[in-house]
C-alpha cells in the first residue's frame, strides 16, 4: 500500500518548450502533496507545497510562475515547468500525504522524473 | 535555520561489515528525525525515525538513536548485507509527523561487496 507514482520517469526537452509531470497516490487519497528538486549529489530541495484545492505554498527562492503546480484531486499533482531552460535540468520528485493518516501521519515518495533541458 | 549534516558517501564495506552513517542537525525546538533510504530505480522509503530525545528507531537491522546533547541521529547496523546498498539520508521536521516540511541532508550512498 501507499504507493506513489510520477510520470514520466524521464523526460528530454527543447529549451523554451514547457514540462508537465504527474504524481499520483495509487491507493489512497493525498490531502497534502510536497514536490522536491534533487540537483547531482545534493540533497532533496523542497520546492513546494500542495494542497488539494488551493494555491501551492512555494519556498523561498522558488519563482511559482515558472513552477506550476495543481492539485486538482486527492490523488493527482502535477508539476508544469514552463519556457524550461538548461539549468532546469534535474530530478523532481513528490511525495504525498495520506488523507487517513492517523496521528502520525507520513510522507510517501515517488520514484521521481529525470529532467533534461538541451 | 534547520540544517542536516550527513557523512559524505560513497561509502564501501564488505558484507557483514559494520556500518555507521554519521548525521548532525541544527533545529530550533524539538524536531523529529528520520532516516530515508532509496534503492536503486526506486522512490525514497522511510527506514527508521525518532519523535522525541533518547528514542531509538530501528528497522530491518538498522538503528539510530536521537541524541539531542550531541545533536546527532547515527544510523548503524551491526552486519550489512548487498541488498543494503542504496543512498540513505537523514532528516528532519520540525512537526510531530513526516508530513510536515522535511529538510533532508545530501545523502550518503553505500555499497556493499559481496
Amino acid at each position: 500500500g501507499a504507493v506513489v507514482s510520477q510520470h514520466p520517469s524521464r523526460v528530454i526537452c527543447k529549451s523554451g518548450t514547457s514540462v508537465k509531470i504527474e504524481c499520483r497516490s495509487l491507493d489512497f487519497q493525498a490531502t497534502t502533496m510536497f514536490w522536491y528538486r534533487q540537483f547531482p549529489k545534493q540533497s532533496l530541495m523542497l520546492m513546494a507545497t500542495s494542497n488539494e484545492g488551493s494555491k501551492a505554498t512555494y519556498e523561498q527562492g522558488v519563482e511559482k510562475d515558472k513552477f506550476l503546480i495543481n492539485h486538482a484531486s486527492l490523488t493527482l499533482s502535477t508539476l508544469t515547468v514552463t519556457s524550461a531552460h538548461p539549468e532546469d535540468s534535474s530530478f523532481y520528485i513528490c511525495s504525498a500525504v495520506p488523507l487517513a493518516g492517523g496521528d502520525r501521519p507520513e510522507q510517501f515518495f515517488g520514484p521521481g522524473t529525470r529532467l533534461t533541458v538541451l | 535555520g534547520n540544517s542536516v549534516t550527513q557523512m559524505e558517501g560513497p561509502v564501501t564495506l564488505s558484507e557483514e561489515a559494520f556500518l555507521t552513517i554519521n548525521c548532525t542537525y541544527t533545529a530550533t525546538g524539538y524536531p523529529s528525525l528520520f532516516w530515508y533510504v532509496q534503492y536503486p530505480g526506486e522512490g525514497l522509503q522511510l527506514l527508521l525515525k525518532a519523535t522525541k530525545a533518547d528514542d531509538k528507531g530501528s528497522n530491518k537491522g538498522f538503528e539510530a538513536t536521537y541524541r539531542k546533547e550531541t545533536t546527532s541521529f547515527h544510523l548503524e547496523k551491526g552486519s550489512v548485507q548487498v541488498s543494503d546498498s542504496a543512498v540513505y539520508f537523514c532528516a528532519l521536521s520540525s512537526g510531530y509527523s513526516s508530513a510536515s516540511k522535511i529538510i533532508f541532508g545530501s545523502g550518503t550512498r553505500l555499497s556493499i561487496r559481496p
